[in-house]
C-alpha cells in the first residue's frame, strides 16, 4: 500500500484566497483525521471521520475552516478565506479501529504559508 | 495545561550513545500509550505501542517502557545512528479517538 497520500505538498497564497487541501487514506481504513501543526502549539486534532461521517470537528477553529469525506477513499480540509494565522502543517492520518486503539498511520503533510 | 509532559525539550548526543526520553501524562481513563518518530519535513511514523498492561515495547534499537502507575513513560535508543535525529512524541490516548493527547516532541540532534 502506498500510505495516506496528502496533496498538494506546498502550498503558498494570499490571505483571503481559498484552499483545498486532499488527503486519500489507507485503503480498508474506516478512521480519517485531520490534524494542524504548529511549532507554537504542536499536533491538534481538528476533525475525524468514521465510515465518511464527521464524528468530532470541536477542534475545528472557526467557520472559515470545513472538511468533507464523500467517499472511503477521499477527503478534502478547506479553508476559506485563508489568513496568515492558518500557516502550519496539516496532517492527514488514517487507522483501523475503535476506541483510539489502532495503529495511527500518516500523511507526508501540506505545508500552507498564508502572505 | 498540556496533559502530556515531555522532556527535555531537546537534546544532542554523539554517534553510538545512548540516551532517554521522557513522557509524563495525567490522561485519564487511560487506554495506550504511543511514540512516533517525526523525521523533519515527514509525517509522524509510529515506532511502539503500549496498553495498560504493559511495561516495556521494543522496536529495533528502540525501548519504550511504561509505568501506569506513577503515569510515566521513557524511551530508550541504544547505540544511536545519525538517522535517529528526529522529533520523538508521545501520545496517550484515553479510549477514543477525539480524545488522543499528543505532547509536544523531544527534538534529538545525534552528531558524527
Amino acid at each position: 500500500d502506498a500510505g495516506v497520500i496528502q496533496s498538494p505538498r506546498h502550498e503558498v497564497t494570499e490571505m483571503g484566497q481559498e484552499v483545498t487541501l486532499r488527503c486519500k487514506p489507507i485503503s480498508g481504513h474506516d478512521y480519517l483525521f485531520w490534524y494542524r501543526q504548529t511549532m507554537m502549539r504542536g499536533l491538534e486534532l481538528l476533525i475525524y471521520f468514521n465510515n465518511n461521517v464527521p464524528i468530532d470537528d470541536s477542534g475545528m477553529p472557526e467557520d472559515r475552516f470545513s472538511a468533507k469525506m464523500p467517499n472511503a477513499s477521499f477527503s478534502t480540509l478547506k479553508i476559506q478565506p485563508s489568513e496568515p494565522r492558518d500557516s502550519a502543517v496539516y496532517f492527514c492520518a488514517s487507522s483501523y479501529g475503535q476506541g483510539g486503539t489502532g495503529e495511527l498511520f500518516f500523511g507526508e503533510g501540506s505545508r500552507l504559508t498564508v502572505l | 495545561k498540556n496533559q502530556v509532559e515531555q522532556s527535555p525539550q531537546s537534546l544532542i548526543i554523539l554517534e553510538g550513545k545512548n540516551c532517554t526520553l521522557q513522557c509524563n501524562y495525567t490522561v485519564s481513563p487511560f487506554s495506550n500509550l504511543r511514540w512516533y518518530k517525526q523525521d523533519t519535513g515527514r509525517g509522524p511514523v509510529s515506532l511502539t505501542i503500549m496498553t495498560f498492561s504493559e511495561n516495556t515495547k521494543s522496536n529495533g534499537r528502540y525501548t519504550a517502557t511504561l509505568d501506569a502507575d506513577t503515569k510515566q513513560s521513557s524511551l530508550h535508543i541504544t547505540a544511536s545512528q545519525l538517522s535517529d535525529s528526529a522529533s520523538y512524541i508521545c501520545v496517550v490516548s484515553a479510549r477514543s479517538w477525539g480524545k488522543l493527547q499528543f505532547g509536544a516532541g523531544t527534538q534529538v540532534v545525534v552528531t558524527p
